[in-house]
């Protein structure tokens, strides 16, 4: 099972709504990783987990957080979100410690925040 | 600080032909990989293809190749025989190491149309 699963695939939700976005993998990977990607642009890094605890925060605005309940799931936390927050959010599951290893990534939740 | 330039925003092919997609990166870690994603409009990033820095031949998966110029920095895509579901996104990639984690981080990508 090579799967990373996102849920849902699309989202709209209103700037005082609370949600969440949530990613599953099977594949024993170690590091989980959060990206937000425009249209037309490269991802963005958000979030890092490695061994189930945050490794690394990209100064993001406190709206979001994650959370990592365990080795197969990583969720994102969404409130008070701004229209300018409306973008494709990825996860992606790597080999941690492998600069060799690709990483694999979900099709993402479309977010439009309204 | 690993860098990645992706020079060409956008290429066209017509369907059957060949087409190279560039990628140039800055490292000075003694050993790293090369990574190419496609994204479809549907948003999944797709692994296509790696190269490790001390692989002695360039790496082929099917259709993909990977032209590795070690001592010129790059790493550019090769796409044979276009078809035309290989219109989308590409992206070259790395994962430089930061905080002890290797974090998977990419040039700002190349758009591929691919004309009947």
């Amino acid at each position: 099972d090579t799967e990373v699963t996102q849920t849902p695939k699309h989202l709209v939700m209103g700037m005082t709504n609370k949600k969440s976005l949530k990613c599953e993998q099977h594949m024993g990977h170690r590091a989980m990783y959060w990206y937000k990607q425009k249209a037309k642009k490269p991802p963005e890094l958000m979030f890092v987990y490695s061994y189930e605890k945050l490794s690394i925060n990209e100064s993001v605005p406190s709206r979001f957080s994650p959370e990592c309940p365990n080795s197969s799931l990583l969720n994102l936390h969404l409130h008070a979100l701004q229209p300018e927050d409306s973008a494709l959010y990825l996860c992606a599951s790597s080999q941690v410690n492998r600069a060799d290893t690709e990483a694999f990534f979900g099709q993402g939740t479309r977010l439009t925040v309204v | 600080a690993q860098k990645i330039t992706q020079t060409q925003p956008g290429m066209f092919v017509q369907e059957k032909e060949a087409v190279t997609l560039d990628c140039t990166y800055d490292t000075s870690d003694p050993s790293y990989g090369l990574f190419w994603y496609k994204q479809p409009s549907s948003g999944e990033m797709i692994f296509l293809i790696y190269q490790g820095s001390y692989d002695q031949q360039n790496a082929t998966e099917g259709r993909y190749s990977l032209n590795f110029q070690k001592a010129r920095k790059s790493a550019n895509l090769v796409i044979s025989a276009s078809q035309l579901g290989d219109s989308a996104m590409y992206f070259c990639a790395m994962k430089p190491t930061a905080g002890g984690s290797y974090i998977p981080t990419f040039g700002r990508g190349t758009s591929l149309i691919v004309h009947p």
